[in-house]
């Protein structure tokens, strides 16, 4: 079955650590998201990409990295920069073209401890 | 101004009650336009796809006004398990661009 998949679903991350959220999609899209969720708040976006190792910033890029070395894989790094990382990570991915909707990872919960 | 806007939230309805979400785009050359209902601390789910003919499914209907750059959600005969956070989603043009998300609107149906 096609979809996209984020490991892990529960990660802990100590204070000037980096940590890595994995996304994978066996679906061939072109574009893939990341997304924050913080409690009560809705999506807002980190980094995208639309093409294999190009990528754009969203609106709260700072304290992120991204890569895109495989159209199916599209990881994020949490940097020890990110001051305030404790959230919800979702990961999500459309084709550019045609109007399917957008398919989403089960989320990925970051807690720093 | 944001490129969705959506009806802050959130809305405390009784059970049967009808009720309908607003969103609007900024960006006319946005492709496709959809509803998604997100349950706590869960990804969010497709609900249903926004069409201009508008989009009926049970109890619920989605409409998109191209010229107006709005879309809405309409939930009639409201149960309890139609709580939840219902987000409307706008996809990025062929050129490429941010899939954008409103800020969703809280429902909570009450008995």
């Amino acid at each position: 079955d096609g979809g996209i998949t984020q490991s892990p679903k529960y990660l802990f991350r100590k204070e000037g650590q980096n940590v890595t959220l994995s996304c994978e999609q066996n679906l061939n899209h072109d574009a893939m998201y990341w997304y924050r969720q913080d409690p009560g708040q809705g999506l807002r976006l980190i980094y995208y990409s639309q093409i294999v190792n190009d990528f754009q910033k969203g609106d709260i890029a700072e304290g992120y990295s991204v890569s895109r070395e495989k159209k199916e894989s599209f990881p994020l790094t949490v940097t020890s920069a990110q001051k305030n990382p404790t959230a919800f990570y979702l990961c999500a991915s459309i084709p550019l073209l045609g109007s399917t909707e957008a398919f989403f990872g089960q989320g990925t919960r970051l807690t720093v401890v | 101004r944001k490129e969705v806007e959506q009806d802050p939230g959130p809305f405390n309805v009784p059970e049967g009650a009808t009720v309908a979400f607003n969103c609007t785009y900024s960006n006319s050359a946005s492709q496709s336009f959809f509803w998604y209902r997100q349950d706590c601390r869960k990804e969010p789910k497709l609900l249903m796809s926004v069409y201009s003919s508008g989009n009926e499914d049970g109890r619920f209907t989605a409409q998109l006004n191209r010229a107006s750059q709005y879309i809405s959600l309409l939930i009639r005969d409201s149960k309890l398990s139609d709580s939840a956070t219902y987000l409307c989603v706008v996809t990025p043009s062929v050129q490429g661009g941010k899939l954008i998300f409103g800020q969703g609107t809280e429902l909570s149906v009450k008995p």
